[in-house]
């Protein structure tokens, strides 16, 4: 089985742009979950869906936004990006959400 | 909040056993100790997992005590390749979202 597969893996933005970053899930699975990586916050979870529909959110600003369609690939979208927003940004998928989830290779943004 | 607490960092010799312990005295009874790894800068990697009782699978055995207040990842015969991060994760319940919290992980560092 393929794993989970997330593109661009690297984009450069500028202050103020926004951006769109994208998650296919192992196929079968129908829950994607987002996470950021930082040096100074280390892993930090942003939100889940499941079955189209956001079941889980973390303590992030209404900047970061996602949606699952009926493929179960997942799109994560971030507005007005800040210079604190370069980080690498996590995929994880999972058949349902009481499984072991699989992480994708990230998506390395950096916000000049 | 992190539920885990881990040793910032360890040595382990190649070919010697590696034990990364790990304290979660606040676990509740229906949550999962999750075990993972990241090679610098990709996507962490799924090791293992247990609730109550010893695991093994190719990679590795999961060792929690009885009290499940803390558990002992090992590594049987650690190569160069095991140099990693690895995190310690209490999964939160599932009616509670069943997101993985990271804390800040030990950085395991296999020498020759």
């Amino acid at each position: 089985k393929a794993g989970v597969t997330q593109t661009p893996r690297y984009l450069i933005k500028t202050r103020g742009q926004q951006v769109t970053l994208s998650c296919s899930p192992i196929s079968g699975h129908r829950s994607v979950s987002w996470y950021q990586q930082t040096p100074g916050q280390g892993l930090q979870f942003l939100f889940e869906y499941f079955s189209e529909t956001q079941r889980n959110k973390g303590n992030f600003p209404g900047r970061f936004s996602g949606r699952q369609f009926s493929n179960s690939r997942s799109e994560m979208n971030v507005s007005t990006l800040e210079l604190g927003d370069s980080a690498l940004y996590l995929c994880a998928s999972r058949a349902s959400p009481t499984d072991t989830q699989y992480f994708g290779p990230g998506t390395r943004l950096t916000v000049l | 909040d992190a539920k885990t607490t881990q040793p910032t960092s360890m040595d382990c010799a190649e070919g010697r056993a590696a034990n990364l312990p790990c304290n979660h005295s606040t676990i509740s009874g229906n949550e999962y100790v999750y075990w993972y790894r990241q090679i610098h800068s990709q996507g962490p990697q799924y090791i293992i997992h247990g609730l109550k009782n010893n695991e093994t699978n190719e990679m590795a055995s999961l060792i929690i005590t009885e009290d499940r207040k803390s558990s002992t990842l090992i590594l049987p015969h650690a190569t160069l390749r095991d140099t990693a991060v690895y995190y310690c994760i209490v999964r939160v319940a599932y009616n509670q979202g069943g997101k993985l919290i990271f804390g800040q992980g030990t950085e395991l560092s296999v020498k020759p």
